[in-house]
């Protein structure tokens, strides 16, 4: 069964005060690792794709790492409108399209 | 691109009483569509997968005859959520796979916006 764990589960930055987040993953044979960007009250916004171990995406001040067992969200010099949830989710292409979902990191960034 | 709209974004309705959200993707074919319930600071909870043309597949524990799920074209999939009562309150969220990029097959989905559904 895949599994997704994020950490920390709640991450308060200052302004500017650059950090990373964890997605462990155990996947059978992973097809892609997802980071999305949740707002409260929204739906999940798409953000990065990572499919094999050294791979790296950037946008704008994040930037998304994977290794064999894990994969990172660095945030360079964060901003207040950076607050949100930070969602991980991995497909093994088990079969089916289903996403397996972290309960997410919420990161706050006081100005 | 791979913009997913979701109709209503809020509703209230009395209990017993039945309430259809639809699910679109607006510029592009989404074969499968999925449809997610997430309760307050919790993640999101995969409820059925939606695809084109035949019936849902539902995950365990969720009633496929109180979430009826309607997938009729390539870009419209609909959550009726029927008989409801006051523990359906909550956020529900549809997504949509696109279904390729170039040869290979896509696993990535792209969320709408969330319907909140509040019984009374």
């Amino acid at each position: 069964e895949d599994q997704v764990t994020q950490s920390p589960e709640a991450l308060r930055l200052q302004e500017g005060e650059s950090s990373s987040l964890n997605c462990s993953y155990t996947v059978s044979g992973l097809r892609g690792l997802f980071w999305y960007r949740q707002d409260p009250g929204k739906g999940p916004e798409f953000l990065f794709t990572l499919y094999s171990a050294g791979e790296e995406k950037e946008k704008e001040r994040l930037k998304a790492t994977l290794t064999k067992k894990e994969s990172f969200l660095h945030i360079t010099a964060p901003k207040p409108e950076d607050s949100a949830t930070y969602l991980c989710a991995v497909h093994s292409g088990a079969g089916s399209y289903q996403l397996t979902f972290g309960k997410g990191t919420k990161l706050s960034v006081i100005p | 691109g791979a913009v997913v709209s979701q109709h209503p974004s809020r509703v209230i309705c009395k209990s017993g009483t039945s309430v259809k959200i639809e699910c679109r993707s607006l510029d592009f074919q989404a074969t499968t569509m999925f449809w997610y319930r997430q309760f307050p600071k919790q993640s999101l909870m995969l409820m059925a997968t939606s695809n084109e043309g035949s019936k849902a597949t539902y995950e365990q524990g969720v009633e496929k005859d109180k979430f009826l799920i309607n997938h009729a074209s390539l870009t419209l999939s609909t959550l009726t959520v029927t008989s409801a009562h006051p523990e359906d309150s909550s956020f529900y969220i549809c997504s949509a796979r696109v279904p390729r990029v170039g040869l290979a097959v896509n696993y990535e989905q792209y969320f709408g916006p969330g319907t909140r559904l509040t019984v009374t």
